[in-house]
């Protein structure tokens, strides 16, 4: 079975301070992996999502970047933090159509 | 971009009954909906999917949805303490393919009353 891994689970930053969060999905080959974000008071917001190694679509201008070393890896970065980058990260994969989130990564920026 | 409608609430329904979740959409192109549970600190779950007009039923939740309103819902029969969480509804963003991500309502927030 497939199984999605996400750390840290919880973080808090300084304002312009760098980011790193990891996700991996194992059980699975070539998934299309997905980044969001769950702000306080609002829905979830898509960020970026891979259909392969390399290939990064965004969905939001923002200070925040993705990246997909390998195939079940994707990495969500940001060079300086801002305090409306609080919130709660979720990674997710999916082969046709349904998403599976991982545990999520809950971000306070300071 | 496509929009999702729900109700915020809270909906309270007692232990037992049937409780009734309901989601609009903005876009009739819309082929797939999606029903994800999220307790409160935790990720989304999938529940349910439905891409056909109609009843899909699991257990005890049931999806119906009616493309011609652009109205999809779910219900949840005798209603357990377990089942109080956020409940979100979700359809693709784009044309539905493979790779597209998901637009989520605000969901709703549901207390089953013991």
């Amino acid at each position: 079975s497939q199984t999605i891994h996400q750390w840290p689970a919880t973080l808090v930053q300084p304002v312009g301070s760098p980011l790193s969060l990891e996700c991996t999905v194992e059980g699975t080959s070539n998934p299309n992996l997905y980044w969001y974000r769950q702000a306080a008071g609002r829905g979830l917001q898509l960020l970026f999502y891979s259909v392969g190694i390399g290939q990064i679509s965004s969905e939001v201008p923002q200070n925040l970047s993705a990246s997909r070393p390998q195939d079940r890896q994707f990495i969500l970065s940001s060079k300086k933090l801002l305090l409306s980058d609080s919130g709660f990260y979720l990674c997710a994969w999916s082969l046709a159509g349904e998403q599976f989130f991982g545990p999520g990564t809950r971000l306070t920026v300071l | 971009q496509k929009e999702v409608e729900q109700n915020s609430g809270p909906l309270s329904v007692p232990e037992g009954a049937i409780a009734s979740l309901n989601c609009t959409y903005s876009d009739r192109v819309s082929q797939s909906f999606f029903w994800y549970r999220q307790y409160s600190g935790k990720s989304p779950e999938l529940i349910m999917s439905i891409y056909s007009n109609g009843d899909k039923e699991d257990g005890r939740f049931t999806a119906q949805l009616n493309k011609a309103s652009q109205y999809v819902s779910l219900l949840i029969r005798d209603s357990q303490p377990s089942d109080s969480a956020t409940y979100l509804c979700a359809v693709p963003m784009y044309s539905g393919g493979g790779a597209d991500g998901l637009t989520f309502g605000k969901g709703t927030h549901l207390i089953i009353q013991p």
